[in-house]
């Protein structure tokens, strides 16, 4: 129950087109999803977060989608850059006090 | 730059060593995590203070212990030190708690030989 299922591994995108990364949970007391970007060699560093008050969350050319009924939420990187090409993490967490909960990881490549 | 620094950078040893490594939160951030992360893996979350307590405990081997300050650095120490052991270690720290943003230092890699 604790667990974020974090899909896919490794995702290759051209240059222009929309990255899309998927997170799982199964909490449903989980109430703060936040997405954090890991350039190769660097500590990661968030990038958008969201409550599950709103569906959809618009930060530049990043969003986060949420389906509460679902219990899924997703990252959209539209016209990906090879300057996106990074490990993304996705998190969850219950209220202030207790620990994110990491997703595996995705390592996105942004071909040129 | 997040504000947050470790040290050191590198740090090579031998197996059955014990090393430390030193995090230095940003200021007046209260909040101090320790991280570990192997090559091409997650993220695992070893342990959570907060304003010089123990607040949480993730996946935290026996052999590893930390502390944190008061003047609020911390210190993860890594004892009888196995290969497996080699990892990057990042430190984070946040204003309060866990979903308050986490800024993460540049890490140490660890290098067991």
């Amino acid at each position: 129950q604790q667990q974020v299922k974090q899909s896919p591994q490794s995702l290759i995108v051209q240059k222009g087109g929309i990255s899309i990364i998927n997170c799982a949970y199964e909490n449903t007391a989980f109430d703060y999803f936040p997405w954090y970007q890991q350039f190769p060699g660097k500590g990661p560093a968030l990038l958008i977060a969201i409550r599950p008050d709103v569906s959809e969350k618009k930060e530049g050319r990043f969003t986060i989608s949420f389906n509460k009924s679902a219990k899924q939420f997703s990252l959209h990187i539209m016209d990906s850059q090879p300057g996106d090409s990074a490990t993304y993490f996705c998190a969850a967490s219950r209220e202030q006090g207790y620990q994110l909960i990491w997703g595996a990881g995705t390592k996105l490549i942004i071909k040129p | 730059d997040s504000g947050v620094t470790q040290t050191p950078k590198h740090l090579i040893t031998a197996t059955g060593q014990r090393v430390t490594l030193r995090c230095s939160p940003r200021s007046g951030d209260l909040s101090v995590y320790w991280y570990q992360q192997s090559l091409d893996q997650g993220l695992q979350f070893l342990i959570h203070y907060y304003n010089g307590e123990e607040r949480a405990k993730g996946n935290i081997l026996e052999r590893f212990s930390a502390q944190q300050f008061p003047d609020l650095h911390s210190e993860l120490n890594l004892s009888s030190l196995e290969l497996g052991d080699s990892a990057l270690y990042f430190c984070a720290s946040s204003v309060g708690l866990f979903t308050d943003t986490q800024y993460f230092g540049p890490g140490t890699r660890l290098t067991v030989l």
